[in-house]
């Protein structure tokens, strides 16, 4: 069964230094990964994904992830946090040969981004 | 562009009462659809899943059901709720076809059960 681990419950960081947010993944196959971000009282926005290629993926509002295969990690990465980044952030894995994309998610880490 | 609705955006209902929630997305065919319910803030719990109209899965047993009338709009209902039921509750749609696999979410439903 496919799992994803999000190992902190809570982040904190000073506005303007990196912000890491930590996942893990156990799948059989190769793992289609997503992180999501939800912000107080809202639903959850998509970040960005790795299906293939680069393992450096891009995304939205300056945020990048890093699939480490070696180490079945999906780091979710910002060069310079910002207050407005403070929310809670999800670690996803496709569930592997199921109808409909399935997603299993993680845990969820809160970001306390402080100025 | 495709855009996903719920409603209502909050509900305070008493125990034993019914319940339904709607969901409906705009500018795509045939998507998949979800139920999620966020408790506490914190993880997501698939609830129910539909890859076409009239095809509910459900993921774990419980005092909700789906419905999908239409292609794209999904229902979770109640017949008489339980004061387990508050929660957060979200819907979300991802395409059928091969090009994408990631979820799209409304804004939610914030249910109280009193």
């Amino acid at each position: 069964a496919q799992s994803v681990a999000q190992p902190e419950d809570q982040v904190n960081v000073a506005e303007g230094n990196p912000l890491t947010v930590k996942c893990t993944y156990s799948v059989s196959g190769n793992p289609y990964l997503f992180w999501y971000v939800q912000y107080p009282n809202r639903g959850l926005q998509f970040l960005l994904k790795y299906i293939t290629g680069d393992n450096l993926v891009k995304g939205s509002y300056g945020f990048e992830a890093e699939f480490n295969k070696s180490q079945t990690s999906f780091h979710l990465k910002k060069p310079s946090a910002l207050v407005s980044d403070s929310a809670l952030y999800f670690c996803a894995v496709r569930v592997i040969k199921a109808a409909g994309n399935k997603l299993t998610f993680g845990g969820g880490t809160r970001v306390l981004v402080k100025p | 562009s495709q855009t996903i609705h719920q409603w209502p955006a909050t509900l305070v209902q008493p125990v034993g009462s019914p319940l339904s929630l709607e969901c409906t997305v705009e500018g795509t065919s045939n998507p998949n659809l979800y139920w999620y319910r966020q408790a506490a803030g914190r993880g997501l719990q698939l609830l129910f899943y539909s890859v076409g109209i009239g095809q509910i899965s459900s993921e774990v047993p419980q005092n909700l059901s789906a419905s999908r009338p239409q292609d794209r709009q999904f229902i979770l209902s109640s017949k008489k709720l339980l004061l387990s039921d508050s929660g957060f509750y979200l819907c979300a749609w991802s395409s059928s076809g091969r090009a994408s696999y990631e979820q799209y979410f409304g804004p939610g439903t914030r249910l109280t059960v009193t």
